[in-house]
C-alpha cells in the first residue's frame, strides 16, 4: 500500500525557513515524479512543485520561484521541500503527493496518492 | 498559464439525482498528437486530502464508482455523478496537466438537497 506522510510544519515568522519532509513507502519511490500541492486554508489546491526521478528536472509555481526548493533522496525514499523567506501568503497545508504515472517522462503529471498534509502557519 | 474555470460554485443535489460539474479551460489541453485531453478530476471530502477520480478527461481511476463519468474535449469538460449518494458530498476540482504551472479548478461543492 502506498503511504506518503509528510512532516516538519508548524509555526514560522514572516521571513522565515522551513523544511518540510514526506517519507515515501509501499512503491519504487525511484520510479516516479513527486510533488507539493498546497493548499491555503478554507481556499483550493494550488501545485508548487514538482520533481523528476533523478532530481534533474524541478518545476515551481511562479510565487515560490527562487524562495523553494523542492529535492529528494532516492535512497531515504524521501521527498523534501525547503521554504526559505516564508510570507503569511504561504500559511497552507503542504500535501506530498506522487505522479500517477510511474516513469513518467515529463512534467505532465496526475496525482494519485497524497499524504495527510503538514499544516505551515506563517505569523508574527 | 492555462486558467481553470469550474461551474457552478456548489449545488445541491437530492439523493439519487444526477449532478453536474463544469470545468472549462482557458486554452486547449488536448494533445494533437495523442488524441489525449490532459484532464484530471478529485475529490475532496472535509479534512481529508484529495483523491483522483478521473483522468485522460474520461478515464476513472481504480475502484472509483462507476456513478462517477467524465467526458468532453478541448477546452470544455464536465464531471457527472449519475446517481448522488450521501458519501459524495464533497469538494470537487479539476485540473489541467498539459502544461506547467499544473492548475486547478477553484472547485465545486457538492451538497445533499
Amino acid at each position: 500500500e502506498v503511504e506518503l506522510v509528510e512532516s516538519g510544519g508548524g509555526l514560522v515568522q514572516p521571513g522565515g525557513s522551513l523544511r518540510l519532509s514526506c517519507a515515501a513507502s509501499g512503491f519504487t519511490f525511484s520510479l516516479y515524479w513527486m510533488n507539493w500541492v498546497r493548499q491555503a486554508p478554507g481556499k483550493g489546491l494550488e501545485w508548487v512543485a514538482s520533481i523528476n526521478q533523478y532530481g534533474s528536472e524541478k518545476y515551481y509555481v511562479d510565487s515560490v520561484e527562487g524562495r523553494f526548493t523542492i529535492s529528494r533522496d532516492n535512497a531515504k525514499n524521501s521527498l523534501y521541500l525547503q521554504m526559505n523567506s516564508l510570507r503569511a501568503e504561504d500559511t497552507a497545508v503542504y500535501y506530498c503527493a506522487r505522479d500517477f504515472f510511474s516513469g513518467g517522462a515529463n512534467s505532465r503529471i496526475v496525482f494519485d496518492n497524497w499524504g495527510q498534509g503538514t499544516l505551515v502557519t506563517v505569523s508574527s | 498559464d492555462i486558467v481553470m474555470t469550474q461551474s457552478p460554485d456548489s449545488l445541491a443535489v437530492s439523493l439519487g439525482e444526477r449532478a453536474t460539474i463544469n470545468c472549462k479551460s482557458s486554452q486547449s489541453v488536448l494533445h494533437s498528437s495523442s488524441n489525449s485531453n490532459y484532464l484530471a478530476w478529485y475529490q475532496q471530502k472535509p479534512g481529508q486530502p484529495p483523491k483522483l477520480l478521473i483522468y485522460w478527461a474520461s478515464t476513472r481511476e481504480s475502484g472509483v464508482p462507476d456513478r462517477f463519468s467524465g467526458s468532453g474535449s478541448g477546452t470544455d469538460f464536465t464531471l457527472t455523478i449519475s446517481s448522488l449518494q450521501a458519501e459524495d458530498v464533497a469538494v470537487y476540482y479539476c485540473q489541467q496537466y498539459y502544461s506547467t504551472p499544473l492548475i486547478f479548478g477553484g472547485g465545486t461543492k457538492v451538497e445533499i438537497k
